[in-house]
């Protein structure tokens, strides 16, 4: 979905290095989300934000960080990325509590 | 707590023949239950969802889907699959009282053989 954008969309770095990953959205919705997909285990909860002074930890938050710097952007940090967070990661973005998620197109993430 | 399963890594089925996915769930309250679908290299795209009312759900390509709650299940269905229905399927929940995000399934992968 255009409306949601994700940057970078590949990336590669190595162990150690500290990364963001940038997600932006014109939905105008207040929630965004950012889930890591593996093979075989789905879509994983990372973080999520219901506004811009509420952000929530997930399933699997350790080794992450967030910021949600406006209504629009929600960043994903990794402090000290690890081989094991090698993944596909997905920002989505949702208007209420109907919960239809709206999806941004990924980051596929190695990390050497 | 909520939880949602997806019995079947893949599903194979003949164009033009009948499709489902099954999924079945669990939370202690009403659910939310959500299907997205993802093409290869592509984000998760919604496809319908239950939230109340007529037990059938329909949305978006022609799929379904309907909700049991005696059997916990929200199984996707198609009565005439297409070629381009392959992708990855995912089944999600929330628990409309206690949970404050979904809990997506594993996954199914479709194809459809030409």
């Amino acid at each position: 979905d255009a409306d949601v954008t994700q940057t970078p969309r590949n990336r590669i770095t190595k162990t150690g290095k500290r990364i963001m990953l940038e997600c932006s959205q014109t939905k105008g919705h207040d929630r965004m989300y950012w889930y890591r997909q593996d093979p075989g285990l789905g879509l994983q909860l990372i973080y999520y934000s219901f506004d811009v002074k509420d952000i929530n930890k997930g399933e699997i938050s350790d080794g992450y960080s967030v910021s949600r710097q406006a209504q629009a952007k929600f960043s994903l940090s990794l402090e000290s990325a690890i081989p094991n967070q090698t993944a596909l990661y997905f920002c989505a973005t949702s208007e209420n509590r109907a919960d239809t998620q709206y999806f941004g197109p990924g980051t596929r993430l190695t990390v050497l | 707590a909520q939880s949602v399963a997806q019995p079947e890594d893949q599903v194979n089925v003949a164009e033009g023949n009948p499709l489902t996915v099954k999924c079945t769930y669990s939370v202690s309250g009403n659910p939310y239950l959500f299907w997205y679908v993802q093409y290869p290299n592509r984000g998760l795209q919604f496809l319908l969802k239950y939230i109340t009312g007529d037990n059938l759900v329909k949305g978006s390509y022609g799929f379904e889907a309907e909700f049991n709650k005696s059997q916990t299940s929200f199984h996707l269905k198609k009565p005439s699959a297409l070629v381009s229905d392959s992708a990855l399927y995912f089944c999600a929940v929330r628990d409309m009282g206690s949970a404050r995000q979904l809990t997506f399934g594993s996954g199914t992968q479709l194809t459809v053989l030409p």
